[in-house]
């Protein structure tokens, strides 16, 4: 059973410039979570989303930053315009539940960086 | 403003060392709280749920408590393989969703044979 996969691992984009991130749940998981983690910070939760649906965006940016998970295919993170403090990991996490335990299946990330 | 602190931020231990690490939070309103382990260049693996204050958890040389204020990861005898970043999580029951967890920064263990 695979994991969360997670593409591109690593991304070099010029400021301005659009970056997509992609992620696979686990098989037979139907939500899914985008974390960002920037340098000597936590975590941080940016958006819920179940398919074709997005259930809590509250801790995503007002600009530049959207997520979708449709019914075929992969939940894309996508950031316009990108700009050097957008250089972080982001992680995408899958879960089977729809009640809540705190387990949540995270992917290995993608390196996200700004020149 | 809800937080979730955690200390030590880095902690070096020799191999059979037993110590605790610190998560301490400021939260109105606990759902749950969520230990989580991180290697380098990974991403986080869930280690264990605590719902309420006096429930403790255990997992080979692992163990979790948790109560009122703070939570404890007790690490007893480590090993060299017990070596990274091991993560607190909140989850909040003000309303939020699911999955919208509050992460401390981290404590980075390092485990010397």
């Amino acid at each position: 059973n695979a994991g969360v996969m997670q593409n591109p691992r690593h991304l070099v984009r010029r400021r301005g410039q659009e970056a997509r991130l992609r992620c696979s749940p686990m098989k037979g998981h139907s939500h899914v979570y985008w974390y960002r983690q920037l340098p000597e910070e936590g975590l941080k939760f940016m958006v819920y989303l179940q398919k074709e649906n997005i259930i809590d965006e509250s801790g995503m940016p007002k600009e530049r930053f959207s997520a979708e998970f449709p019914k075929e295919g992969p939940s894309i993170l996508r950031i316009q315009q990108v700009v050097r403090g957008d250089s972080a990991a982001y992680f995408c996490a899958s879960s089977p539940w729809s009640e809540n335990t705190g387990e949540l299946f995270f992917g290995e990330g993608s390196r996200l960086t700004v020149l | 403003e809800d937080q979730v602190t955690q200390s030590p931020e880095a902690l070096r231990l020799q191999e059979g060392e037993s110590s605790s690490l610190n998560c301490s939070y400021t939260v109105s309103g606990l759902r749950g709280l969520f230990w989580y382990r991180q290697d380098p260049g990974k991403g986080p693996e869930f280690l264990f749920t605590l719902y309420s204050a006096g429930e403790e958890k255990e997992k080979e040389r692992l163990k979790a408590t948790l109560t009122k204020k703070e939570s404890f990861l007790h690490i007893t005898a480590p090993k060299p393989e017990d070596s990274a970043t091991y993560l607190c999580a909140a989850d909040l029951n003000y309303g939020g969703s699911q999955g919208n967890l509050i992460f401390g920064k981290g404590t980075k263990l390092s485990v010397k044979p």
